[in-house]
């Protein structure tokens, strides 16, 4: 499969500071870039996607960052709470093919 | 958004036997559902995709005939995997789509335990 690289591996945050996670693709043919939130034993929960025509999308606490020419993309959360503190996964697609290229994930930890 | 339900969402088998995962798009007509398989503290790896009607197509290295996929309705695919072994133990998860949206929905989940 073509690779989506993923960093940090786990991510601890103070209550109300910005968690950063950033991704990087390889193949320029994706079109499709969102980011999931994981549960412990729970399916992943879509939480914000972008295209590569837009640089930036935020969504309430949630924005992505694209740069198209480094072929990267980030998620910061602002003000983070403990209820964050999931798995985040970002991920790439090709068209409407909906068949997902996931990175290897981050522990984002908020603590109290 | 539309809803995906997985079921069930744990399952215990002996080794040898086989199981059966079902994956419902509730609200909306599904033209392809994805089948991953994620281990514990790992990302999720793509097995198969499915086509309501059609076969389904396995990523490399997913045995096919240990992983049957049937989507069989526009609202429905199943995995069966076939004479299990422990090393089938893993979190299973389904993803839907549908033509007019490129977001993919996923279902809760369903962990399965071989012993």
């Amino acid at each position: 499969q073509q690779q989506v690289k993923q960093s940090p591996q786990s991510l601890i945050v103070q209550k109300g500071g910005i968690s950063i996670i950033n991704c990087a693709y390889e193949n320029t043919a994706f079109d499709y870039f969102p980011w999931y939130q994981q549960f412990p034993g729970k399916g992943p929960a879509l939480l914000i996607a972008i295209r590569p025509d837009v640089s930036e999308k935020k969504e309430g606490r949630f924005t992505i960052s694209f740069n198209k020419s480094a072929k990267q993309f980030s998620l910061h959360i602002m003000d983070s709470q403990p209820g964050d503190s999931a798995t985040y996964f970002c991920a790439a697609s090709i068209g409407s093919a909906r068949q997902l290229t996931f990175g290897s994930g981050t522990q984002l930890t908020v603590l109290p | 958004g539309a809803v995906v339900s997985q079921h069930p969402s744990r399952v215990i088998c002996k080794s040898g036997t086989s199981v059966k995962i079902e994956c419902r798009s509730l609200d909306f007509q599904a033209t392809t559902m994805f089948w991953y398989r994620q281990f514990p503290k790992q990302s999720l790896m793509l097995m198969a995709t499915s086509n309501e009607g059609s076969k389904a197509t396995y990523e490399q290295g997913v045995e096919k005939d240990k992983f049957l996929i049937n989507h069989a309705s526009l609202t429905l695919s199943t995995l069966t995997v076939t004479s299990a072994h422990p090393e089938d133990s893993s979190f299973y998860i389904c993803s839907a789509g549908t033509v007019l949206n490129t977001e993919a929905f996923f279902g809760q989940g369903t962990r399965l335990t071989v012993v």
